[in-house]
């Protein structure tokens, strides 16, 4: 079936870097886009950015740009998610999604979540 | 970016209750708005998209309505299952996706 398997929990120090990852099976990996977001402890949903796995482009919200980086392993049907210069505002949930083949969509399939930590 | 507003924050609620909850966009979104329930410590589910169409495998107590700028999700014959957090979000402008701040359905 469907599916989105993240990597596991993060535990960061200030300053540092976190390279998440978001593996799809079930399906052919360069059709759909694939989305990030991330979830603060007890606050709603933020929509970080979006990666074609095709390799044909990528967009971050604006509260995000200069310091995440977002990449795809078509060989693996893998994402990747790389969060620079941490602080403690960070800590959250990360999710990767998936909606249809359309650029704007309602996301379908979710990720379980990978929970980053950032503590000195 | 385009603001989404959900009310009411907090709705209480019994089992067999019929509830409503509205999300307002700052500008027009066409029929671009999902809806999305959310118990603690779970992944986000997907119930309503393109602002009335049912997710499969979601019971058709959930529906939604609305277009431009007013939308609203109503759950009919409350389930136990059915108290979470719900929020909303749009998809006319994908720079950023937004989403309203959630409501949270509690038993009453």
């Amino acid at each position: 079936q469907v599916q989105l398997v993240q990597s596991g929990a993060e535990v960061k120090k200030p300053g540092a870097s976190v390279k998440l990852s978001c593996k799809a099976s079930g399906y052919m990996f360069t059709t759909y886009y694939i989305h990030w977001l991330r979830q603060a402890p007890g606050q709603g949903l933020e929509w970080v950015g979006i990666i074609n796995p095709n390799g044909d482009g990528t967009s971050y919200t604006q509260s995000f740009q200069g310091r995440v980086s977002m990449s795809t392993d078509t060989s693996t049907g893998t994402v990747y998610m790389e969060l620079s210069s941490l602080t403690s505002e960070d800590t959250a949930v990360y999710y990767c999604a998936r909606g249809t083949v359309m650029l704007r969509t309602a996301f379908h399939i979710w990720g379980q979540g990978t929970l980053v930590t950032v503590s000195s | 970016d385009i603001q989404m507003t959900q009310s009411p924050t907090t709705l209480s609620a019994s089992v067999g209750d019929r509830v409503t909850i509205t999300c307002r966009a700052s500008q027009s979104i066409s029929t671009s708005l999902a809806w999305y329930q959310q118990k603690p410590g779970k992944v986000p589910k997907l119930v309503i998209y393109k602002a009335s169409s049912l997710e499969s495998g979601v019971p058709s107590r959930f529906s939604g309505s609305g277009s431009g700028t007013e939308f609203t999700l109503t759950i009919s014959d409350l389930q136990p299952d059915d108290f979470a957090t719900y929020y909303c979000q749009q998809y006319n402008n994908y720079s950023p996706f937004t989403f309203g701040q959630g409501t949270k359905l509690e038993i009453k």
